[in-house]
């Protein structure tokens, strides 16, 4: 079945740097992937997908690269904010009706 | 709407007690999960349900049931809690479509086992 890597598992940035976090997947068939973003004591809330038909998304600030044939995908946070300070996690599937996720990365933005 | 509702908020449980985590979704979802979240280690999926009267196991479905008799919920039942099912446990659901969309997380049950 399918697995996915994260990493970092914790990232430090000062306010107005970026801040890339990656993942890696194993199964080839795997077509749609999600990050979310976690708050403190919240349920997990998409921020941005890709599906397996596009390289390249971007909304804002966030954008998600994908390299099929190397099997990983990245998430890029420009120009950082205290708010972006959460927890990440990036997500898996290929056409059945389930998700993987990563283990996730503690993203902390100081001012 | 409320979107995806879960009941208790917290509990602690005894060893070998049972218990029925509850979630509720008012946007007429057709897919709805159950995850834990233990710290460290993401989220894995329990059982998942693609429509009224139709469960499926999903990672780690040991020691968990569920039922889907309606499209609006989705309970989780513990039948002998044990110190392993200590965890954070997350409904989610998502609407039907040409492959996997959002999934609408709702707040979490907290749950202890002592």
């Amino acid at each position: 079945g399918e697995n996915v890597e994260q990493h970092p598992s914790t990232l430090s940035v000062q306010e107005g740097d970026s801040a890339v976090i990656k993942c890696t997947y194993s199964d080839s068939a795997s077509n749609y992937f999600p990050w979310y973003k976690q708050e403190l004591g919240k349920g997990p809330q998409l921020i941005i997908d890709i599906r397996s038909n596009v390289g390249e998304k971007k909304d804002q600030r966030i954008a998600v690269t994908l390299n099929k044939t190397a099997k990983h995908f990245s998430l890029h946070i420009t120009e950082t904010q205290p708010e972006d300070s959460a927890v990440y996690f990036c997500a898996a599937s290929d056409n059945t009706d389930k998700l993987i996720f990563g283990t996730g990365t503690r993203l902390q933005v100081f001012p | 709407n409320a979107g995806v509702t879960q009941t208790p908020k917290f509990r602690i449980l005894k060893i070998g007690q049972s218990m029925t985590l509850q979630c509720a979704q008012d946007m007429n979802h057709n897919y709805m999960y159950w995850y834990r979240q233990d710290p460290g280690m993401g989220l894995k999926l329990i059982y998942y349900s693609v429509g009224a009267g139709i469960t499926d196991k999903g990672e780690v479905p040991n020691g968990y049931n569920v039922s889907r008799s309606t499209t609006e919920d989705f309970p989780l039942r513990l039948e002998l809690a044990a110190p392993s099912q200590t965890s954070v446990y997350f409904c989610a659901s998502s609407p039907p479509g040409l492959g996997l969309s959002e999934q609408y997380f709702g707040p979490g049950t907290r749950l202890t086992v002592t």
